[in-house]
């Protein structure tokens, strides 16, 4: 079961690039890395994806080790807009195809982002 | 394009009752999901859909129906309602995608669906 561990809560400054860690140590072979992002009274919004190394899109950066036993979600100067719950889902949805689907998309508790003036 | 919508936003029910929550997605997306929403817990699967016609359970199914009669709508029923069942629900829709920078694990939510059992 690729459950998830990520911290409940990190706080930052406006202009602070902030990194969120997620802890995945069961991720299988075929499992991929999405995070995402929840504000209050709305649906969790896609932000990046990947599988090993480094991704990076036009909002934040997505760093996996070799291992893929974590992975880190970066973002670069942050403002008081991103401020919202950020979600580390390790699954792999192709699965799903195949039955069985019911620990492939596990998503964590949460990391609440508070930014600060 | 109005991408993944929820029916209704708001609904109060008492223990007993049932209930259909809808869900449309206009992105023709072969996937689709229900999540339900509990406070300082994360998302969890009640059902999915991998094409019309299709449903399977996910991790929290016991108490939930679901029908996927044409490809874009994924319906979630609740025969008879009850306390525990108090949640916000989400529906999300994905592709089948083999894009490099975007995979079906990309989902697409809804706004949600505030449920109350009273």
């Amino acid at each position: 079961l690729a459950k998830t561990t990520q911290p409940i809560s990190m706080d930052s400054y406006e202009g602070q690039e902030v990194n969120i860690t997620c802890s995945h140590n069961n991720i299988a072979t075929n499992d991929y890395i999405t995070w995402y992002q929840q504000f209050p009274s709305q649906g969790p919004r896609f932000i990046i994806q990947g599988y090993k190394t480094k991704v990076t899109n036009e909002v934040a950066s997505l760093f996996i080790p070799a291992d893929r036993k974590s992975s880190t979600l970066s973002l670069p100067r942050v403002s008081l807009s991103d401020t919202a719950v950020y979600y580390c889902l390790v699954g792999d949805i192709g699965a799903l195809n195949y039955g069985g689907a019911t620990n492939k998309l596990i998503f964590g508790t949460g990391t609440l982002l508070a930014v600060q003036p | 394009n109005a991408g993944v919508t929820q029916t209704p936003k708001f609904r109060v029910l008492k223990t007993g009752q049932s209930m259909t929550l809808l869900c449309a997605q206009d992105m023709n997306h072969e996937y689709m999901y229900w999540y339900r929403q509990d406070p300082g817990m994360g998302l969890r699967l009640i059902h999915y859909s991998v094409g019309e016609g299709t449903t399977a359970k996910g991790e929290v199914p016991d108490g939930y129906n679901v029908s996927r009669l044409k490809k874009q709508n994924f319906l979630l029923g609740l025969e008879s309602a009850a306390p525990s069942q108090t949640s916000v629900y989400f529906c999300a829709s994905s592709p089948i995608g083999t894009s490099i920078t975007r995979r079906t694990d990309t989902q697409y939510f809804g706004p949600g669906t505030r449920l109350t059992v009273l």
